[in-house]
């Protein structure tokens, strides 16, 4: 079974540019998130999508951070502008679906640089 | 509000030696606890989970973790660590509704020939 897929691997941008993260979850799962991993730090949840719907994005910076989840598949992320603080690695997880206690599957995650 | 600490970012053992990381966490209702493993470049991999049936519980790679309700504490332990054991380690809790994680500060563990 395929894993989560991320791409890119690693970007790098300068300040107040823009980039877009993509994920691809596991086939047939329902939920997907994104974390936001600060070097030296726990993932932090920005955003979480049942289908296509969000169910969670109390955390994301809305002013710049933007996410979508077309048909309920793939989700993209998207920073504009990118500030220097923005430097860390997305992660994207998916699950079956929103159960409690339900096993994240994380991707191999995005490590972005703000310079 | 859910909150985790994870005892000490960096945890140093010897090949063979017990592993112990520590994690304790506050939830307003019980929660569901997870222990993650990071290897350098990777994703964050599951250990083991609680989600309310047995306290010990049993995962991968020879670990495991005892819920403590009383104490509100979850912690991770190896008899006999190995090389491979080298990795960052997260605890992580959920509520009952709606699945999203939050995760302690992490602990790195280095394992010393």
């Amino acid at each position: 079974e395929a894993g989560v897929a991320q791409s890119p691997r690693y970007k790098i941008i300068e300040k107040r540019q823009s980039v877009a993260f993509w994920c691809n979850p596991i086939s047939g799962h329902a939920t997907l998130y994104w974390y936001q991993q600060i070097l030296g730090q726990g993932p932090k949840l920005l955003i979480q999508f049942q289908n296509n719907g969000v169910v969670d994005d109390s955390q994301l910076p809305k002013d710049r951070f933007s996410a979508e989840r077309l048909k309920g598949v793939d989700s993209t992320l998207k920073i504009q502008p990118a500030k220097l603080e923005d430097s860390a690695v997305y992660l994207c997880a998916s699950s079956e679906e929103r159960t409690p206690g339900g096993e994240q599957y994380f991707g191999p995650g995005t490590r972005l640089t703000v310079t | 509000a859910q909150s985790v600490t994870q005892l000490g970012s960096h945890v140093s053992v010897s090949e063979g030696a017990l592993v112990l990381l520590r994690c304790n966490y506050s939830s307003s209702v019980p929660p569901y606890l997870f222990w993650y493993v990071q290897y350098p470049n990777q994703g964050l991999q599951l250990l083991l989970k609680y989600t309310s049936a047995a306290t010990l519980v049993k995962g991968i790679n020879g670990f495991e973790a005892e819920f403590k309700k009383s104490e509100t504490s979850f912690h991770l332990t190896k008899p006999s660590a190995h090389m491979s054991d080298a990795a960052e380690y997260f605890c992580a809790v959920s509520r009952a509704a709606g699945n999203k994680l939050t995760f302690g500060g992490g602990t790195r563990v280095l394992v010393k020939p």
